[in-house]
């Protein structure tokens, strides 16, 4: 079954800042985050571990709550570079492969 | 360093028409996956192979077989193509379950 990501779709202007949640109903091992711009492969951002782990890259960073299998990634001072559709990938505890949410669409604007 | 390569990058193909998506990496990775992407639908996993020798079903494996020829080729065959398989396919590779996975750049197929 598919993580939910919320929201769908967001716009910012350059500066402003993001959330983007993933939620699952299965215990998770690990949430994996990627960004894929328009006409490209997804391209990996970062991983949390089962563990309530923050992580941090440049102005990225992400949060996992294993008790709520949930995780949010955070964007502030958004630059113009971060556009693009945020997806998140869940892995099961025993299960090798990543099931992907639907992705969040996220525009910056000048 | 050529990381993910997926051949064709473009694809037409009739109904009932048989085809096969090729992947190789040069990373020396043991996990090699197949994606699918539809408008809305995220990336949905077709099959997987954790390490050299086996494969597993995904969420969508219906109409597709794959093989994993050896460490670095992982193969996607459509036997009958439908018009339902119309998508951009991507191959991934990671060293292993719990690491950064590396995609392709995708196959764009479009069945007629």
């Amino acid at each position: 079954q598919q993580p939910v990501q919320s929201p769908q779709a967001v716009i910012l202007r350059e500066g402003e800042d993001a959330v983007i949640n993933c939620s699952s109903s299965k215990a998770l091992y690990s949430v994996h985050w990627y960004r894929q711009k328009h006409g490209e492969a997804p391209v990996f951002l970062m991983i949390l571990l089962k563990g309530g782990e923050q992580k941090g890259h440049d102005k990225i960073s992400a949060s996992f709550n294993e008790k709520k299998q949930q995780s949010s990634l955070y964007l502030t001072a958004s630059q113009l570079s971060y556009s693009g559709t945020y997806f998140c990938g869940t892995q099961d505890t025993g299960r090798i492969a990543l099931t992907f949410g639907s992705g969040t669409r996220l525009q910056v604007q000048p | 360093n050529a990381g993910v390569t997926q051949t064709p990058k473009f694809q037409v193909l009739k109904t009932g028409q048989s085809m096969t998506l090729q992947c190789a990496q040069d990373m020396n990775h043991n996990s090699m996956y197949w994606y699918r992407q539809d408008p809305g639908m995220g990336l949905r996993l077709i099959y997987y192979s954790a390490s050299e020798g086996t494969t597993d079903k995904g969420e969508v494996p219906n109409g597709y077989n794959v093989s994993r020829l050896n460490k670095r080729e992982f193969s996607l065959r459509l036997e009958s193509a439908a018009p339902s398989q119309t998508s951009v396919y991507f191959c991934a590779s990671s060293d292993r379950g719990q690491a950064k996975a590396f995609f392709g750049q995708g196959t764009r197929l479009t069945v007629v």
